[in-house]
């Protein structure tokens, strides 16, 4: 159980064009789904908190007009990359939090790696 | 300063040592403790999480938790090659309602 998807799993784009990460847990409902970076030998960034039905709350320093966050049901979020460029590219990871479980536990998706050329 | 605090190694071991890898942190409002293994181009796995200060033993894996010293470790027993991969550990506090994270170990445990 427990099980969260990302799609898609990599994306190559050009430069000024946007791109929508999709992120699903698949056996269980998530009032709260996260959203993190991750940079090459680095750790989790938390970019953004996003809750059902209500606006996603971001982190200090991230540009919310730039990364669209849409929480539209309780199996579902997206991430929109809008006007992509190359220091945008890194591995962008998903969690979330089962509405039936304990308030610290998060399921971490696969990850989706984004190339910006 | 960092609330967590993680070296980030390298650590490289033959395979059957035991491992010890540890975090410190600063938030004394922190009240889980988790290890997360992220093998490489993939998503974190929780291991093991700890309420509070303690011992929690699975398997081959041991976390302790000494909330005093503000430190946390994790102990991997015959550690084996299939173990290699970067260890983070995350903590939680019912006040910030967020995991924070350490910066990882990755480790390589050489046949």
């Amino acid at each position: 159980g427990a099980v969260v998807s990302q799609h898609p799993s990599w994306v190559i784009c050009k430069s000024g064009t946007s791109v929508k990460i999709e992120c699903r847990s698949l056996d269980f409902q998530a009032t709260t789904m996260f959203w993190y970076r991750q940079f090459p030998k680095q750790s989790l960034m938390l970019m953004a908190t996003s809750n059902e039905g209500s606006k996603a709350t971001y982190e200090q320093g991230v540009e919310k007009d730039k990364f669209l966050i849409n929480h539209a049901s309780l199996t579902l979020s997206t991430l929109t990359v809008t006007s992509a460029h190359p220091e945008d590219s890194s591995f962008y990871i998903c969690s979330a939090r089962d509405r039936e479980g304990s308030p610290y536990e998060q399921y971490f998706g696969p990850g989706t790696r984004l190339t910006v050329t | 300063q960092k609330e967590v605090e993680q070296d980030p190694g390298p650590l490289s071991v033959p395979e059957g040592a035991i491992v010890s890898l540890n975090c410190t942190y600063s938030n004394s409002a922190f009240q889980y403790f988790m290890w997360y293994r992220q093998y490489s181009r993939k998503g974190p796995e929780l291991l093991m999480y700890t309420y509070s200060s303690g011992n929690k033993e699975d398997g081959r894996f041991t976390a302790q938790v000494d909330k005093s010293s503000k430190y946390i470790s994790l102990f991997i027993r015959d550690s084996q090659p299939s173990d290699s991969a970067t260890y983070l550990c995350a903590m939680y506090s019912r006040r910030g309602s967020r995991l924070t994270f350490g910066e990882g170990t990755q480790l390589t445990v050489n046949p």
